[in-house]
């Protein structure tokens, strides 16, 4: 299986801020990497598919990079509703796997 | 807009088989674009895919679990499930079903069923 480990595994930010969280993969998968947003108690949702497409309806504060072994979330202008975990996950082979989760927290 | 709406216990017992079942609306399981999976969750820790099943029944599976799983689809009903065998306190979970765009994103997800495995 490929092992995905994002870092940090959790931090502290203020609204407004900037918040980059990274994904790094045990082996290259190209772009197929996907970040999800999950809020308390809730399934998890898609933000971006292969490293830095948007998904549809989701802000444009919310924005990913990187390819091969490495990548990016970044969130611009942090908002209240964006204090969550936050997982990336590969779709390169199978079984996909997720990361840890990053926990943004207040 | 696609629902998927998940039926089964939430406590099983040691070495039981877990049952689980998926009802689909807004969209047909016998879409090509699609499979239709399970993911879990523990309390407080991450997320494992456990597999997928396509609309010609083909199923994929995470290796780890592969010997205690089965997955089916019945398209006439729009459902599918899951079957996991042999439980033990280790598969206490968050059990997600899951709409899979294939080899890509999980577009769409379950309620959540928390399974407890306790006798």
């Amino acid at each position: 299986d490929i092992q995905m480990t994002q870092s940090p595994s959790s931090l502290s930010a203020s609204v407004g801020d900037r918040v980059t969280i990274t994904c790094r993969a045990s082996q290259s998968i190209s772009s197929r990497l996907n970040w999800y947003q999950q809020k308390s108690g809730k399934a998890p949702k898609v933000l971006i598919h292969a490293a830095s497409s948007l998904q549809s309806g989701v802000p444009s504060r919310f924005s990913g990079s990187g390819s091969g072994t490495d990548f990016t979330l970044t969130i611009n202008s942090l908002q209240p509703e964006d204090f969550a975990t936050y997982y990336c996950q590969q779709s390169y082979n199978t079984p996909p796997t997720f990361g840890q989760g990053t926990k943004v927290e207040i | 807009q696609v629902q998927l709406q998940q039926s089964g216990p939430g406590l099983v017992k040691p070495s039981e088989t877990l049952s689980l079942t998926c009802t689909v609306s807004g969209d047909s399981t016998s879409s090509s674009d699609y499979y239709w999976g399970w993911i879990r969750q523990p309390p407080g820790k991450g997320l494992e895919w456990i597999g997928s099943v396509f609309r010609s029944g083909g199923t994929y599976f995470n290796p780890s679990l592969q010997s205690r799983l089965t997955i089916s689809i019945d398209t006439s009903k729009n459902q599918f499930s899951l079957k996991m065998r042999s439980m033990t306190a280790a598969d206490t979970a968050v059990y997600y079903c899951t709409r899979e765009r294939a080899g890509t994103t999980v577009d769409d997800w379950g309620q959540g069923t928390l399974v407890r495995v306790s006798s």
